[in-house]
């Protein structure tokens, strides 16, 4: 069983185009985080959020608590955002629990 | 440069062997964690850390130990290795959270150690 399911698993979009990715958990969380990995391996935290929406240039995350799940979107889409997209969650119990992430490639 | 690094970034190593994994934060974050890395599994917590000499154990612990004597480092040992360990290894850090959780804290990750147990 997996706490933390991502959807979809692979997505290709062409340069431009508006991007979605979905993440739904299965436990109390007291925050949400977004990840991103590089192609060369490198993990870099995107957002960290417990409610609402948040937004950091062409991304935007959303939450919803009642319903357990977060949304990724990236806006105008170009080929640098292509990654392996994260969703992790963690608990008031100090347990994490991470996605098999969301492997993006954005196509000139 | 300020930063989180990891050495080595790859090692190959052989079944029943001690293999020792560095991690080096210049930050002076509280928090360090080490995690795995599979595919199919995402990642995974072996142990994190508080604070100096304070380490506590995450989802998968076992066949590893760590120790932490000083606040900037935080060494991983595989005691015996087995091919199961065969890995990505990635450390991270974070700052203290102000009455949060663990993941309440964004972190920050090192830029991973290929591990090959044959």
């Amino acid at each position: 069983k997996n706490e933390v399911e991502q959807s979809p698993q692979n997505l290709t979009a062409q340069e431009g185009e508006f991007i979605t990715i979905n993440c739904s958990y299965s436990v109390g969380i007291s925050a949400l985080h977004w990840l991103q990995q590089h192609p060369g391996g490198g993990i870099v935290s995107l957002f960290m959020l417990s409610s609402g929406k948040k937004k950091h240039g062409r991304l935007i995350a959303t939450i919803n608590i009642q319903e357990k799940h977060s949304s990724l979107h990236i806006t105008a889409s170009h080929p640098r955002d292509s990654a392996v997209y994260i969703c992790a969650v963690g608990n008031t119990g100090n347990q994490f629990y991470f996605g098999t992430g969301t492997s993006l490639t954005v196509i000139p | 440069d300020a930063g989180i690094t990891q050495s080595p970034r790859y090692k190959i190593t052989e079944t029943g062997r001690q293999v020792t994994l560095m991690c080096h934060q210049t930050w002076s974050h509280s928090y360090m964690f080490w995690y795995r890395q599979d595919l199919g599994h995402g990642l995974r917590l072996i142990y994190y850390s508080a604070a100096a000499d304070i380490t506590d154990k995450g989802e998968v612990p076992d066949g590893y130990v760590v120790s932490r004597s000083k606040t900037e480092n935080f060494p991983l040992t595989l005691e015996s290795a087995t091919r199961s360990q065969t890995s990505v290894y990635f450390c991270a850090s974070s700052d203290i959270s102000a009455g949060g959780t663990l993941l309440a804290m964004k972190q920050f990750f090192g830029p991973g150690t290929r591990l090959t147990v044959l």
